[in-house]
């Protein structure tokens, strides 16, 4: 399956700033999503990022606070805006394409506001 | 989404087979049945997916029950690298994104 370089893998940021997360694979694939996991729980979607549309939200995350941007077939990121120590987590990009393929995954970053 | 129910926890020793059990008593006929795991500080990694036939690939095998309203996730010998949690979700098309349950914890004790 393709692989997915994410970056940074952690950070630590002053409350208040924003942090860009960046998402390249390998090869294009169709669906790429953007994911938080906080300390101790599962995966929560946060949206879809559409290539040259807007990306699409889940309940209780909107485009002010997390913009999305997927120029091209490879590449996606996700900004943490105007952050407080409460967005501390570990943000997370998949890629997906086709009806019976797995996802994958990056490793992952680790943000931390202080 | 269809729902997944997956124990919270389990334990195996190492070098024993593990099996994992996953109720999805809502699946409808399009659901594939798609299994992750997510060792500590690393992101998901695909493990197996099935329709309706039992699959086996080098990581596991799926065994899926006649009438798909369970299945079951085979490690045939557990290593301590194993130790993750495992997540069964359901996934209609490849077009929509996977929606995590809170998956089973996997321990393995030497």
């Amino acid at each position: 399956s393709a692989v997915i370089s994410q970056k940074p893998s952690r950070d630590i940021c002053q409350r208040g700033t924003s942090l860009t997360i960046q998402c390249q694979v390998d090869s294009q694939v169709t669906m790429m999503f953007w994911y938080r996991q906080q300390p101790g729980q599962s995966l929560t979607l946060i949206a879809t990022a559409n290539q040259g549309s807007e990306a699409t939200y889940e309940s209780g995350f909107v485009i002010d606070k997390f913009p999305i941007s997927r120029p091209n077939l490879t590449f996606s990121t996700l900004t943490v805006s105007n952050m407080s120590p409460e967005d501390s987590s570990i943000y997370l990009c998949s890629g997906r394409q086709g009806r019976s393929t797995e996802a994958f995954f990056g490793q992952g970053t680790r943000l931390t506001v202080v | 989404d269809a729902k997944t129910t997956q124990p919270n926890s389990m334990e195996s020793n190492e070098e024993e087979p593990v099996h994992l059990p996953c109720n999805h008593s809502t699946i409808s006929g399009t659901d594939y049945i798609h299994w992750y795991r997510q060792l500590p500080s690393q992101g998901p990694e695909y493990v197996i997916h099935g329709l309706t036939s039992n699959v086996n690939n080098r990581m596991a095998s799926l065994a899926i029950a006649e009438d798909r309203k369970s299945s079951t996730l085979i490690l045939h010998r557990a290593t301590l690298r194993d130790a993750a949690v495992y997540y069964c979700i359901l996934s209609p098309t490849g077009n929509t994104p996977l929606v995590f349950g809170k998956g089973t914890r996997l321990s393995v004790i030497a």
